[in-house]
């Protein structure tokens, strides 16, 4: 089944410890990108990969990190975790960087106390 | 500043009835718009797109419907069913990033 997936779904952390949310996708898609969704903002891009080694900025960079060694795997580092940092997260893939649309992942709730 | 909105947060209907959403946008630049339906503890799935190059799109029960002079799309549910009961995105594509800008989103409360 075409799919992308992320782990965890729910993680409760403490301010300052490292995490991890890993993301990978079987559709040999291209473009990869990481979304948070917190009430009233709708989705905002974090960070987008257009292929291996390459990433990029998107709207709401600031706390995150990303890499791209693999076609298939997005993880995202937030190196230390604060309050604010508490959103659902979405990582997303598609064909290519023409992105015609998104397949979604199902999400993970970070809570950052 | 919000260049895609969706400005009615929620949405009720009757089953049966027509459901329209609505999202407007600011940046001439966008060139492709889609429409994501979104469950409780689930990613948002795609549910149909639009180029805009066309004004109407149709697949079964949903229609998106794009004027470009207004700046303005709509998704119309007919008939629409408790299943479609969700939150709904619309989001927009920069024609020069390729970069998605996405809407707040509508809750549609569809009731039996």
């Amino acid at each position: 089944e075409a799919q992308v997936t992320q782990n965890p779904r729910y993680l409760i952390t403490v301010t300052g410890k490292k995490l991890t949310v890993t993301c990978s996708q079987n559709m040999n898609h291209e473009y990869m990108s990481w979304y948070r969704q917190d009430p009233g903002l709708g989705l905002r891009q974090i960070y987008y990969s257009m292929n291996v080694e390459v990433t990029d900025k998107g709207d709401v960079p600031e706390g995150y990190k990303v890499s791209r060694k693999e076609k298939r795997n997005f993880p995202l580092i937030l190196e230390s975790p604060s309050p604010n940092q508490t959103s659902l997260y979405f990582c997303a893939s598609s064909l290519d960087s023409r992105n015609f649309g998104y397949t979604f992942g199902s999400g993970t709730r970070l809570t950052v106390v | 500043d919000q260049q895609v909105k969706q400005n009615s947060p929620s949405l009720s209907v009757q089953e049966g009835r027509i459901s329209i959403l609505n999202c407007d946008y600011t940046n001439s630049m966008f060139d492709y718009f889609l429409w994501y339906k979104k469950y409780p503890a689930e990613g948002p799935t795609f549910l149909i797109s639009i180029s805009s190059i066309k004004d109407k799109n149709e697949d079964g029960r949903f229609t998106v419907f794009l004027n470009k002079s207004a700046k303005h799309l709509s998704l119309h549910i007919v008939p629409s069913q408790p299943g479609d009961s969700a939150v709904y995105f619309c989001a927009a594509r920069d024609s020069g990033t390729y970069k998605y800008i996405f809407g707040t989103g509508t809750r549609l409360k569809v009731l039996a």
